[in-house]
């Protein structure tokens, strides 16, 4: 099937300071990423839509100037959390959708972020 | 509103059968998603039913009524590393997972 990766895994960073991740399609081309956040016990929540050569379309409620995120290419969309604070401290996980019609995701490993 | 249920734990025995529920109410309807996920990794897919009835894929089996809004996961012959969440999702009419909360399945030896 097919495959993504996310980078970095793991991230501690002090309170203030920015945070990138990426997320890349290693073996197709996805013009659509979907940019997800977890908190511990709790189910996946859709962040934004990740549109390659476009703007992003962010969920109500998520702060598009705080959660940054640019799709320059077909296989690489990254999501930049600005001025992280504790509270962003959760799971993100990237996912694209492969080719089958049904629109199958196929999810990146995901980032741990830790704010402290 | 659109929404997913699903218990939120379950616990199980080694080599026994469990079946995970699912019920849904969404905008439309394009099929429903079975995700496993181990702590701290990313959800894997095991599933996906758009018509009525029960699909099998070796242990797990996963069935649909749309009538019904209700959906199962079926897993046999239990094993540890079964132990994970399991998320049930919806996709709706404009094509947007819907996603429960996930089934917390504890197997016990």
């Amino acid at each position: 099937g097919a495959v993504v990766s996310q980078h970095p895994s793991r991230v501690i960073c002090k309170s203030g300071t920015s945070v990138k991740i990426e997320c890349r399609s290693l073996d197709f081309q996805a013009t659509t990423m979907f940019w997800y956040r977890q908190f511990p016990k709790q189910s996946l929540m859709l962040m934004a839509t990740s549109n390659e050569g476009s703007k992003a379309t962010y969920e109500q409620g998520v702060e598009k100037d705080k959660f940054l995120i640019n799709h320059a290419s077909l296989t690489l969309s990254t999501l930049t959390v600005t001025s992280a604070h504790p509270e962003d401290s959760s799971f993100y996980i990237c996912s694209a959708p492969g080719l089958a019609e049904y629109n199958e995701q196929f999810f990146g490993p995901g980032t741990r972020l830790t704010v402290l | 509103g659109q929404n997913i249920d699903q218990p939120t734990e379950m616990t199980a025995t080694e080599g026994a059968i469990v079946q995970i529920n699912c019920t849904y109410q969404t905008s439309g309807f394009n099929g429903l998603f079975w995700y496993q996920q181990h702590a701290g990794e990313a959800p894997t897919f095991l599933s996906y039913n758009v018509l009525d009835g029960l699909e099998e894929k070796g242990r797990f089996s996963s069935f649909l009524s749309r009538s019904k809004g209700y959906s199962y996961l079926l897993l046999k012959e239990l094993q540890m590393k079964d132990s994970a969440s399991y998320l049930c999702a919806a996709l709706d009419s404009n094509y947007q997972l819907i996603w429960g909360a996930g089934t917390k399945l504890i197997i016990k030896p």
